[in-house]
């Protein structure tokens, strides 16, 4: 059955570097998304990414967050200047529409010292 | 803004018995709603929507769920609990003025089947 992955599966980094997670979707989806989870809490949306552009974004997306597809497969996440606040679970999810349902990746857990 | 909110942060039930976990939500369009269920340190996973048509659905590992648009409900429903459903459960809607790219996320409601 087709998954979506995720790498690396943990990340350790120190604050104020940049750090960028990957993402393969599963290949016939159209929409893209980055989620995250702080600690086992909510799951909060940061961003959502169709036909190479955004197409929606949270408050928590601000300037030092940037997403890409940089090639027909990979989706990847960059955090220019990383915050020991950055520190979660980032959820990538692909979806082969945007109203239907989003399958999740396992998850890069981020750990900012 | 859309929203959800799951009032109970657990739920422990006994094997073998029914569970329901609550969901509730708001939008101001149409909803599509979500289950997702979290075991510890993996990702989300899908088990069930409702997008429209009947307000029964059924999903995945005998789980369903009841759409009630008058109670803005979607509690998901079991009706014989296995330890194994021990998990974290996420309800979720798209939708609204939300737009419909954009999914939110209940705070979880943490399940516990006692053997």
């Amino acid at each position: 059955e087709p998954e979506v992955t995720q790498t690396p599966s943990h990340q350790v980094t120190q604050m104020g570097q940049e750090v960028i997670l990957r993402c393969v979707p599963i290949s016939n989806h159209l929409y893209f998304y980055w989620y995250r989870q702080i600690l086992g809490q909510k799951v909060e949306f940061l961003v959502s990414f169709y036909n190479n552009e955004i197409s929606e974004k949270s408050e928590i997306f601000d300037d030092q967050f940037s997403v890409e597809r940089p090639d027909g497969s990979n989706f990847t996440l960059k955090i220019r200047s990383t915050k020991l606040e950055d520190s979660a679970m980032y959820f990538c999810a692909s979806g082969p529409l945007g109203v239907t349902e989003a399958f999740f990746g396992q998850g890069t857990r981020l750990t900012v010292v | 803004a859309q929203s959800v909110a799951q009032p109970e942060d657990q739920v422990n039930v006994a094997e073998g018995n029914p569970l329901t976990v609550k969901c509730t939500y708001s939008v101001s369009g149409n909803p599509y709603l979500f289950w997702y269920v979290q075991y510890p340190n993996r990702g989300l996973q899908f088990l069930l929507k409702y997008i429209t048509g009947d307000n029964l659905v059924k999903g995945s590992y005998g789980f369903e769920a009841e759409f009630n648009k008058s109670q803005t409900s979607f509690h998901l429903k079991k009706p014989s609990a296995l330890v194994s459903d021990s998990a974290l459960y996420f309800c979720a809607v798209n939708g609204g003025s939300g737009g419909y790219q954009k999914v939110t996320f209940g705070t979880g409601t943490k399940l516990q089947v006692i053997p």
